[in-house]
């Protein structure tokens, strides 16, 4: 059984510029979440996807994006980098849609935005 | 606005210390409090989590309170060990949102051999 996966674990960008992260999810997971971890703090929730739909948002302006593919993959693209979109993103897979329940996260992408 | 709170923000121990990690949330709907466990480079991992139906729950060494009349929850790590040196976040979440988690600020436990 594969864990979460998320590419690529560091990048840095420009003012302005666009980002896209990745992420695979747990063996067996239909439903990822994104969240974004500013340092010293604790995770954001920003969106998750089930079954390829965006199902719940969190407080993100419309420039954070996401797509979820067929075989339950995950894209997080963020377009208009600002400076406080350096953060660590973090994936997380779970099973059961909107269900409580474990959220398996990946070791995150960090983003650093110059 | 911070709708679980978390303190404190830091803790050292001794090696079989007690650390108490304390949540507060605001939000009556919610009704799963997960506690993660991060490490550095690391991303949380499920530690312990509690439906508001029981008023303590214990997996091993962890333990959560639970005061639903209070809305407060704590984390107790009994024995505690320089392998628990990590940060510890609650959460919440509410029914059909499950996996849209609600965070603590994290509290970072430090614990001496």
């Amino acid at each position: 059984e594969t864990g979460v996966t998320q590419s690529p674990t560091h990048l840095i960008k420009t003012r302005g510029q666009q980002v896209t992260l990745r992420c695979s999810s747990q063996s067996g997971h239909n439903t990822v979440s994104w969240y974004q971890q500013a340092l010293g703090q604790g995770p954001q929730f920003i969106f998750q996807y089930y079954r390829e739909e965006e199902n719940g948002r969190g407080n993100f302006p419309p420039r954070f994006s996401g797509l979820q593919f067929p075989n339950y993959s995950s894209e997080l693209n963020v377009n208009a980098l600002e400076l406080d979109d350096s953060a660590l993103y973090l994936c997380a897979s779970s099973f059961g849609g909107a269900g409580p329940g474990e959220l398996f996260f990946g070791e995150g992408s960090r983003l650093t935005v110059l | 606005q911070q709708q679980v709170k978390q303190s404190p923000q830091s803790l050292i121990v001794q090696k079989g210390g007690i650390p108490i990690i304390n949540c507060a949330y605001e939000n009556t709907a919610f009704d799963y409090f997960p506690w993660y466990q991060q490490f550095p480079g690391k991303g949380p991992a499920l530690l312990i989590a509690i439906r508001p139906d029981v008023s303590e729950k214990k997996e091993g060494r962890f333990t959560i309170s639970f005061n639903k009349s209070a809305k407060q929850f704590s984390l107790h790590i009994m024995d505690s060990q320089p392998g628990d040196s990590a940060t510890y976040f609650c959460a919440a979440s509410k029914g059909a949102s499950g996996s849209r988690l609600t965070f603590g600020e994290g509290t970072q436990l430090t614990v001496n051999p």
